[in-house]
């Protein structure tokens, strides 16, 4: 089993939706967590870390819930130049980022 | 300011040669870090150096891979002999931690490497 795991879609939706992924963590020892987007054939960026209170930046926001050990991320009002990759990352130990395989958005016109 | 900068972005080689990837790390980071991404597996860390130093390689997979940090803003991996199982993208990333959690880390383009 993946130490996170992520559905790897792709979500289709049209421009203006709102849309959400979830992922799951297994290391209970994770003390941070991160969304990052990858374009195709791109490098990946920092989008946004996550609190467990919440955080929101724009039309993104991040939560999460160390009780069930899973990190949400929702978009709303979907863009043409949100569909990339998305993905949901933990850091363990010094500086070591563990990633998700990514889950994919389309958004449509 | 120049981002983590990292040579060839392509590379075509033939089973058994020997790979080197190079990164340049941002002007003022002290911590590297090597990752490889593959479809199957995803992004995966190799290596990671802190000042130089290798802190954690656990993510090698084998002794056909070695990394090296020989100054503050430089790193190469190398494969030797490669494989065709080695191909992937390898990103390099680069950071200047504070201490805290939230340290960002900057990633390069990326090498695509395709071994025949």
């Amino acid at each position: 089993r993946k130490e996170v795991e992520q559905d790897p879609g792709p979500f289709n939706v049209p421009e203006g939706a709102t849309v959400a992924f979830n992922c799951t963590y297994s290391n209970s020892a994770s003390q941070s967590f991160f969304w990052y987007r990858q374009d195709c054939r791109k490098e990946p960026k920092l989008l946004m870390s996550v609190y467990s209170s919440g955080n929101e930046d724009g039309r993104f926001t991040a939560q999460l819930n160390r009780a069930s050990q899973y990190i949400s991320l929702l978009i709303r009002d979907s863009k043409l130049s949100d569909s990339a990759t998305y993905l949901c990352v933990s850091l363990t130990g010094f500086q070591k980022l563990v990633f998700g395989t990514g889950t994919r958005l389309l958004v449509s016109p | 300011d120049a981002g983590v900068i990292q040579s060839p972005r392509h590379e075509v080689t033939e089973m058994g040669q020997e790979v080197t990837l190079r990164c340049k790390l941002i002007s003022g980071h002290n911590s590297l870090f090597w990752y490889r991404q593959t479809m199957m597996r995803g992004l995966e860390l190799l290596i990671y150096f802190n000042n130089n130093v290798p802190i954690d390689d656990s993510g090698m997979p084998e002794d056909r891979f070695s990394a090296k940090m020989p100054n503050a803003s430089f790193s190469t991996l190398k494969i030797q002999p490669s494989e065709p199982r080695d191909s992937a993208v390898y990103f390099c990333a680069s950071s200047l931690p504070s201490g805290g959690p939230q340290d960002t880390q900057y990633f390069g383009p990326g090498t695509r490497l395709t071994v025949l």
